[in-house]
């Protein structure tokens, strides 16, 4: 059983450009969280998500960012027109219906705007 | 809106003494309160977890204790090792949601 799945692991991006983050969780979870994460600080939440429903996104800033966890496939973390002050590292973590709050974190994609 | 203090923000301790670091949260119905290990470039891990129920649970070396009337809780890691060494978040579930609200973190580190 892979754990969660993260992809890319770094992305390098140039400001005004998008940013696409890939999240599959382990088999058998179906909630999907999405923390930042800046140097030498703590995790923030995001978002957190079912298939196809966003259950809580008062993490996520009201511009230019989107999350999305479709029937098929992985979560997807979108970031339109980045900015200097997005580059951070985005965790995903997914935990199994109906067992709160026990959630495996992924590698992390670490995002560097240029 | 929900909040977790953790202090202290940085630990050093020599190799077989105990480290404690202590969190506090302002959601009092919260009852859902886990530790996460993370090393440099790693991802953070799941290391000791309490749930309301309990005053205190043990694994091992770990050790987390929880005071629901104070709304604290510490994480008690007892003859540390320099492997220990990692910043260590706390965290607290949002009542009836599945919102994890991480502490600030404490970089531990174990001297030989």
């Amino acid at each position: 059983n892979a754990g969660v799945m993260q992809n890319p692991r770094h992305l390098v991006r140039r400001r005004g450009q998008e940013a696409r983050l890939r999240c599959s969780p382990m088999k058998g979870h179906s909630h999907v969280y999405w923390y930042r994460q800046l140097p030498e600080e703590g995790l923030k939440f995001m978002v957190y998500l079912q298939k196809e429903n966003i259950i809580d996104e008062s993490g996520m800033p009201k511009e230019r960012f989107s999350a999305e966890f479709p029937k098929e496939g992985p979560s997807i973390l979108r970031i339109q027109q980045v900015v200097r002050g997005d580059s951070a590292a985005y965790f995903c973590a997914s935990s199994p219906a109906g067992v709160v709050g026990e959630a495996f974190f992924g590698q992390g994609t670490r995002l560097t705007v240029v | 809106g929900e909040n977790v203090e953790q202090h202290p923000s940085t630990l050093s301790v020599q190799e077989g003494d105990s480290a404690v670091i202590k969190c506090t949260y302002s959601d009092s119905a919260s009852n859902y309160f886990p530790w996460y290990k993370q090393e440099l470039g790693k991802r953070p891990q799941l290391i000791i977890d309490i749930r309301s129920n309990v005053g205190e649970k043990k694994d091992q070396r770990i050790a987390v204790t929880l005071n629901k009337t104070a709304k604290h809780f510490s994480l008690h890691i007892t003859e540390t090792q320099p492997e220990d060494s990692a910043v260590y978040f706390c965290a607290a579930r949002v009542y009836n949601t599945d919102k994890l609200i991480f502490g600030t973190g404490t970089r531990l580190q174990v001297f030989p």
